[in-house]
């Protein structure tokens, strides 16, 4: 049974910083693994979507590394910004057509 | 990517009612769409796989016949909350997959938050 775990659970750091978010996984056989963003009482916006033979992604001042073979992956935020304020959710699913098991999110607070 | 909308973003119900949320796929033919539930403080957690002209799939746990689901098209799903309760007070969220043109990657929904009184 697949199990996603998120650390930290919170995290809060200065405007401009760099940061990590980790993600593990206990069942590398994994087809993808997505990161998410969710602000309070709002729906999922995706952010970064890894396919299983790629090792990162890049968007902006977003990187996402993926290692099968170890469970893990790290979101990385650039220059942190008050509005990257959010809940960040990984979620991997174990098929092409299976479902998909979310982490419990690491809340991000990013003080101007 | 895909673009999902639901109906209504909130609601506020009595006990015993029934309530029907509704997640449309915009721009995409989904074959497939899926029902989370989200708790306060809480991740997600899927209650159904809903396919399109057949019953859905409910995840271990979930009452079928409480949340009944509907995907009557390849544009609509529908989730019930029948004989709702104050403990069915939730958000609620749809996705779409996106299998057919970008690799299982899943697009969301606004979600509904369900109040039961």
């Amino acid at each position: 049974k697949q199990e996603v775990t998120q650390i930290p659970a919170a995290l809060s750091v200065p405007e401009g910083e760099n940061l990590v978010l980790n993600c593990s996984f206990t069942d590398s056989a994994i087809y993808n693994l997505q990161w998410f963003r969710q602000d309070p009482g709002k729906g999922l916006t995706s952010l970064l979507l890894i396919q299983s033979s790629q090792r990162e992604q890049t968007s902006g001042r977003l990187n996402a590394s993926l290692d099968k073979s170890s469970g893990r992956s790290t979101l990385y935020i650039a220059a942190s910004q008050p509005g990257d304020s959010a809940t960040y959710l990984c979620a991997v699913p174990k098929t092409s057509y299976d479902k998909v098991i979310f982490g419990p999110g690491t809340s991000l607070s990013v003080i101007p | 990517g895909a673009v999902v909308s639901q109906h209504p973003s909130w609601v506020i119900c009595k006990s015993g009612t029934s309530v029907k949320i509704e997640c449309r796929s915009l721009d995409f033919q989904a074959t497939t769409m899926f029902w989370y539930r989200q708790f306060p403080k809480q991740s997600l957690m899927l209650m159904a796989t809903s396919n399109e002209g057949s019953k859905a799939t409910y995840e271990q746990g979930v009452e079928k016949d409480k949340f009944l689901i509907n995907h009557a098209s390849l544009t609509l799903s529908t989730l019930t909350v029948t004989s709702a309760h104050p403990e069915d007070s939730s958000f609620y969220i749809c996705s779409v997959d996106n299998s057919g043109i970008s690799y299982n990657e899943q697009f969301f929904g606004p979600g509904t938050r369900l109040t039961v009184l």
